[in-house]
């Protein structure tokens, strides 16, 4: 199985403040037709998780321009430009390029 | 509105089988692969086990593999996972989502818990 390894795990953020996610992936994430299905989930206190980033870099729609991925082959980052109130939860990495699909351990973000 | 809403989970003793289910409505469902997602308390997501738009062809996680399955009914806009020989590592909220490029839409979790 691909592991997914994410960084920090506990994230401390002041509000107004950027902030950054690093995954790392065990193997390749680019699948045999270019692509690379990397996503990136929110799940606030008590919700169901939500996605944001789908393939890398595409934010899902509602999403706030605020989020952002990058990266590329087995190395990416998730980025917030300006921390808000409403961003405290847990952040999850996942590949969908093999099986079975991997999730990261989860990035816990609080405001300080 | 796009929605899944997952129901059929409850408290089950080990050994013991439950069958949850997932209405879709908003989106053209028999277009769509879909998955089954868990989250044990406290912990991180788990992917649990995957099926194609017209059911057939499946695939589980190891850790289910054998004694849950993974099943649709287009014509009702319905997933479903029969869970049999429970175990308490069974234990977690059980999601529904839609595949599009990884799991977009979620549904709201079905709380499962085996115990005696």
């Amino acid at each position: 199985d691909v592991v997914m390894t994410q960084s920090p795990l506990s994230l401390p953020v002041t509000l107004g403040q950027p902030a950054s996610i690093s995954c790392r992936s065990s193997q390749s994430l680019v699948y045999s037709d270019g692509n690379t299905f990397l996503n990136w989930f929110q799940q606030r206190p008590g919700q169901s998780p939500r996605r944001l980033i789908y393939k890398v870099s595409n934010r899902d729609s509602g999403v706030p321009d605020r989020f952002s991925g990058s990266g590329s082959g087995t190395d990416f980052t998730l980025n917030i430009s300006r921390v808000e109130a409403e961003d405290v939860g847990v952040y999850y990495c996942m590949q969908a390029t093999h099986w079975p699909y991997t999730f990261g351990q989860g990035t816990k973000l609080e405001i300080k | 509105e796009v929605q899944l809403v997952e129901s059929g989970g409850g408290l089950v003793q080990p050994g013991g089988s439950l069958r949850l289910s997932c209405a879709a409505s908003g989106f053209n469902f028999n277009k769509y692969w879909m998955h089954w997602v868990r989250q044990a308390p406290g912990k991180g997501l788990v992917w649990v086990s995957h099926i194609n738009s017209d059911g057939s062809s499946t695939t589980y996680a190891d850790s289910v593999k054998g004694r849950f399955t993974i099943s649709r009914d287009n014509a009702k806009n319905t997933l479903y996972l029969q869970m049999n020989s429970l175990r308490a590592e069974d234990t977690a909220v059980y999601y529904c989502t839609r595949a599009n490029s990884g799991p977009d839409i979620w549904g709201q979790g079905t709380m499962v818990t085996v115990s005696s």
